[in-house]
């Protein structure tokens, strides 16, 4: 079972301050992808990683692949209000000879609040 | 596109009742997941379709638990009999296939079962 390790769990900042989102695992995926989950509705996906090393910038978001895509980190520069949310990282497995049909291992998530 | 379609948005049944959560993915997608998220466990994938057929039902917990696709615009994901521990909210979700994994995932049901 591959698995994913996400921390912290939980993150209380205020508006403006900068955070750090870390998804770490002992297994090398395909690819990892970033979602964000606002409460009663689905994760919606951020970004999708594939290269190792890869720096992808979504705006104020800037997400890292390990050299190893082994793992992966988040960063948020001057948080907002509206940033915050449950965000959860996804791998999807390295399948020998086969497909993983998107089939995804999702971390435990990370609770962010960004207070006004 | 409607996105992902799940019904009911909520669910409140007694221990031992039977419960069908229904799932409609987006049209022309190949994959489909059957995932639950509980405040304990995170997200946990169950079970997952590929051209309608199941090709991974390891997470599914127990027997209890069962899954179909009948065709390629519906699915559904039964538990009889139903136990308080079932409660969580279900969330089926679909994917491209091919190069594509992303998955977009539909409203969720939320489960209690009292």
């Amino acid at each position: 079972t591959q698995l994913l390790e996400q921390s912290p769990q939980f993150l209380s900042i205020q508006e403006g301050e900068n955070l750090t989102v870390y998804c770490n695992s002992s297994s090398v995926f395909s690819s990892l992808q970033w979602y964000r989950q606002e409460p009663g509705e689905g994760p919606v996906l951020l970004v999708t990683v594939v290269t190792g090393g890869e720096v992808k910038k979504l705006k104020r978001l800037t997400f890292q692949f390990g050299d190893a895509r082994k793992d992966s980190s988040l960063h948020i520069t001057a948080a907002q209000p509206g940033d915050t949310g449950l965000y959860l990282c996804a791998g999807v497995p390295r399948v020998a000879g086969g497909t993983s049909y998107g089939k995804l291992t999702f971390g435990q998530g990370t609770i962010l609040t960004v207070h006004p | 596109d409607a996105g992902v379609i799940q019904s009911p948005r909520h669910e409140v049944t007694e221990m031992g009742q039977e419960v069908t959560l229904r799932c409609k993915p987006i049209s022309g997608h190949n994959s489909l997941f059957w995932y639950r998220q509980t405040m304990m466990r995170g997200l946990e994938l169950l079970i997952y379709f590929n051209n309608n057929v199941p090709i991974d039902d390891s997470g599914m917990p127990e027997d209890r638990f069962s899954a179909k696709m009948p065709n390629a615009s519906f699915s559904t994901l039964k538990i009889q009999p139903s136990e308080p521990r079932d409660s969580a909210v279900y969330f089926c979700a679909s994917s491209p296939g091919g190069w594509s994994t992303e998955a977009f995932f539909g409203q969720g049901t939320r489960l209690t079962v009292v």
